[in-house]
Formats: C-alpha cells, structure tokens, sequence
C-alpha cells in the first residue's frame, strides 16, 4: 500500500532532550517536506527537499532539522526541544514540483509535548 | 511572494444545503491550488486541484471549486452538505516552478448541523 509513515505518532518529552520525528514513504517520491500544525494557523511548512542531499527552508525552520541521505526517509530533528515546538507534525511527499506532480500525501501526524 | 487568506475560520450549514468555503490568494507566479479536507484526529486528504486546465475543477464526495484569475479566489463548493462533511478545509497554493514553499491557509471548520 502507498503511504506516509511517521514515528512516533505520539511523545512527550521534556525541554532540551534531543529528539527525532521519522518520516518514510514507499512511493519513491522526490519531494518531501515537513509542517507544523497550530489552531488558528493552518499548516505551516519546516523544511522541504527536493532530492537526496538538497534541503530547503520552509516558513518557520528555526529550531529544527532535517536531513534527507535516502530518497524514502526524511527525519526531523529538535536538537534542543522548547516548549513553543509543542504541536502537530506532519510528513508529506510528492513525485515532484511539476504539473501533475505536486499532490501532496500526508503522514498520519506525530503529536508532540514539550514539557 | 505568496499567501493564502481562508475568508470564514467557522462555517455552518444545515444538511442539504450548499456549501461555500472562501479562499483568496496571491502569487507571484501561476500557482497551482489545492484544496485538502482534514476530519478530526487524521491526516490530510486531497479533495481536488488546479493545476491550469479547466477553470471549474471537480474533486471528491461532490466538492468543486472555480479558478478565477480576475479575483484571485479559489472557492470551495458544495450543492448539497452531508453530515459526514463536517471537517476543517484548508486552500493550498503553491508556484509550479522554482524551490518555493507551499503555503496553507489558517483552515475552515465546517460543522454541519441535522
């Protein structure tokens, strides 16, 4: 079956204990990226990467980081987590930028505490 | 540059009657847009997109929306609401070309009332 998958879906973690959301997909999709989700914010892109070994900033990359040495496996990493990265995180991937490209499949979410 | 502008952050409506979420936008290139439907404690589903070919586009469960250039607006309809719609909306837009970001609207909760 085709499909994001993220882990863990859930985890509560205390401030400053490095953490990483992974992100994998089986589509042998090229785009990938990352977004948090906040009330009243929508959905807001982290970073994103086009290929192996090329990462982008989103909207609001501080604070996180990412790395993307496979083309299946985009992990998103808090070096140093606070309690304003509390949120909803999704993984999304594409085949590509292009028309006819650019749908988006979204992992399921990792909701994240910081305490 | 490029945002998106979600006009209603609540939307209510009585099953079986249409539906309209608003969604202006602006971009610096031709956008592609998208709408995705999000129900409680779940991921994101694409309901449609546009892509430049017909500027009426139709997507799943009966949603549709209109391209329309003159007012940047990429609205979101509905002939008939079914209680299985109630859900948040969000407008995506995004240039087809170069390394730019996508960018969501802040989201429509749909609440459809009996």
């Amino acid at each position: 079956e085709a499909q994001v998958t993220q882990n863990p879906r859930y985890l509560i973690t205390v401030t400053g204990k490095k953490l990483t959301v992974t992100c994998s997909q089986n589509m042998n999709h090229e785009y990938m990226s990352w977004y948090r989700q906040d009330p009243g914010l929508g959905l807001r892109q982290i970073y994103y990467s086009m290929n192996v070994e090329v990462t982008d900033k989103g909207d609001v990359p501080e604070g996180y980081k990412v790395s993307r040495k496979e083309k299946r496996n985009f992990p998103l990493i808090l070096e140093s987590p606070s309690p304003n990265q509390t949120s909803l995180y999704f993984c999304a991937s594409s085949l590509g930028r292009g028309i006819g490209q650019d749908t988006q499949y979204f992992g399921p979410g990792t909701r994240l505490t910081v305490l | 540059a490029q945002s998106v502008t979600q006009l209603d952050s609540h939307v209510s409506v009585s099953e079986g009657t249409p539906v309209l979420l608003r969604c202006n936008y602006s971009s610096s290139y031709s956008p592609s847009l998208f709408w995705y439907v999000q129900h409680p404690n779940k991921g994101l589903q694409l309901l449609l997109k546009y892509t430049s070919a017909a500027t009426l586009v139709k997507g799943i469960n009966g949603f549709e929306a209109e391209f329309k250039k003159s007012e940047t607006s990429f609205h979101l309809t509905k002939p008939s609401a079914h209680m299985s719609d109630a859900a948040e909306y969000f407008c995506v837009v995004t240039p087809r070309v170069g390394r730019r970001a996508l960018t969501f609207g802040s989201g429509t909760r749909l609440q459809v009332q009996p």
